[in-house]
């Protein structure tokens, strides 16, 4: 168990629909990561927050977006889904953002757009 | 830009056998390296990291892997191979002011009994 925490486990809707995808830091770790993990594209970085500030992006769509709470949660809202967005998500946390820390994954959220 | 190349999608090899799965990375300055393995249904677990110092590092379950600048290699290996090892391996770097790591496309490892 890595101590980081990841709901809901599965989540299964429809095109056009919005979700919200939850994700709690390792105790101690301020830097939270969203990845996107898909058959085709692999392993994608979507974006990294550190104490609440947004610190960097990767290939996150505009119809994606995330923020980070005062307790170090995070959120990860996806709306207008797409068949296409249907993926693992998984979040990482680290007790300090990117270079030589390492990163403990969640269990990941399995979404599927039908 | 930076990258990482895992050149097999899979590697077999036969329980109690040495294993190595191969990973190159491409990044301008001194990479910070790192395994990762995903067991299915899984999130992705931290094996062992390259920082700086000693070339070959230690990691979890008996794994380890051996840092080579020259041929810009962090290939990750361990001598006698379980079957309980079976499963899909990252390799990924990151650099002194990159805020995210980039992962390879993974190797499937198979052992077989």
């Amino acid at each position: 168990d890595s101590g980081v925490t990841q709901t809901p486990k599965h989540l299964i809707t429809a095109t056009g629909q919005r979700v919200t995808l939850r994700c709690s830091p390792r105790s101690g770790d301020l830097s939270v990561y969203w990845y996107q993990q898909s058959l085709d594209q692999g392993l994608q970085f979507l974006i990294q927050y550190y104490n609440g500030e947004e610190r960097a992006k990767g290939n996150i769509l505009e119809r994606f977006s995330a923020q980070q709470f005062p307790d170090l949660h995070s959120e990860l809202n996806l709306s207008s889904l797409e068949l296409g967005d249907s993926a693992l998500y998984f979040c990482a946390s680290s007790v300090a953002p990117g270079g030589p820390y390492e990163q403990y994954f969640g269990p990941g959220t399995r979404l599927t757009v039908t | 830009a930076q990258s990482v190349a895992q050149p097999e999608d899979q590697v077999n090899v036969a329980e109690g056998n040495p294993l190595t799965v191969k990973c190159t990375y491409s990044v301008s300055g001194n990479p910070y390296l790192f395994w990762y393995v995903q067991y299915p249904n899984r999130g992705l677990q931290f094996l062992l990291k390259y920082i700086t110092g000693d070339n070959l590092v230690k990691g979890s379950y008996g794994f380890e892997a051996e840092f080579n600048k020259s041929q810009t290699s962090f290939h990750l290996k361990k001598p006698s191979a379980l079957v309980s090892d079976s499963a899909l391996y990252f390799c990924a770097v990151s650099y002194t002011g990159r805020r995210a790591l980039t992962f390879g496309s993974g190797t499937r490892l198979q052992v077989q009994p």
